[in-house]
């Protein structure tokens, strides 16, 4: 059975860069699907922030290109987040997920989430 | 960008009841949406997806239908284990969710 779990701080000052790490259990990330990070903000609107492909390649929400980035360590079976120059706007929920990016575009799998705040 | 209306965003139903929630969306999605459940403290959960399609292991209970831009996840019999808030996600370039609608036991 498959499970994702992300870590990092939970406390992050504004203009600073956010690092979640997503560790990935009963499947490897190299073996396909594409593996993503989504965000829900206080009052629930969630928001899809990009992915990394199995084989590498990136895909981010235009919204935040220029602020985010995901990489990967396979020998770890993990995926990063990076999100740089922080203001209290992305305090947030994160969340890591497989996605099939193929079929149907569904999140089948996630992880419980890591809650971020961005304070000074 | 895709908007995502979801309603009622609390709904509060007795146990037994057949429950339905709506997902609206700006523009056709072609039935690219799919249904998540979070109860409290925990990771989202695959209901459907592709409007229609249960993902495995879930309860025959839970029916998703719709086109177009109105979609609907309906709860034939409503069990106190289905507590929980309920969003749908649509796919057109890319990914947008509704913000949800939490279900209570009455």
């Amino acid at each position: 059975e498959i499970q994702l779990q992300e870590s990092g701080p939970g406390l992050v000052k504004p203009s600073q860069s956010l690092s979640l790490t997503c560790s990935v259990t009963g499947y490897t990330i190299t073996s396909g699907y594409d593996w993503s990070w989504i965000r829900k903000f206080p009052g629930n609107k969630m928001e899809w922030m990009g992915y990394i492909s199995y084989s590498g390649s990136t895909n981010y929400n235009p919204s935040l290109k220029s602020r985010i980035s995901i990489t990967r360590d396979t020998s770890k079976n993990q995926f990063f987040l990076q999100l740089n120059s922080v203001t209290t706007e992305d305090t947030a929920t994160y969340y890591c997920a497989r996605y099939d990016n193929n079929y149907y575009y569904v999140m089948d799998a996630w992880g419980q989430g890591a809650s971020v705040t961005v304070s000074s | 960008d895709i908007q995502m209306t979801q309603s009622p965003s609390l709904l509060s139903a007795s146990v037994g009841d057949r429950v339905t929630l709506s997902c609206k969306a700006s523009q056709n999605i072609y039935k690219y949406l799919n249904w998540y459940q979070q109860k409290l403290g925990e990771a989202p959960k695959l209901l459907i997806y592709y409007t229609n399609s249960l993902q495995t292991g879930i309860p025959s209970r839970f029916s998703g239908s719709g086109s177009g831009t109105d979609y609907t996840l309906t709860i034939s019999s409503l069990q106190p284990e289905d507590v929980a808030t309920y969003f749908c996600q649509q796919y057109n370039s890319w990914l947008t969710f509704g913000s949800g609608t939490k279900l209570e036991i009455k």
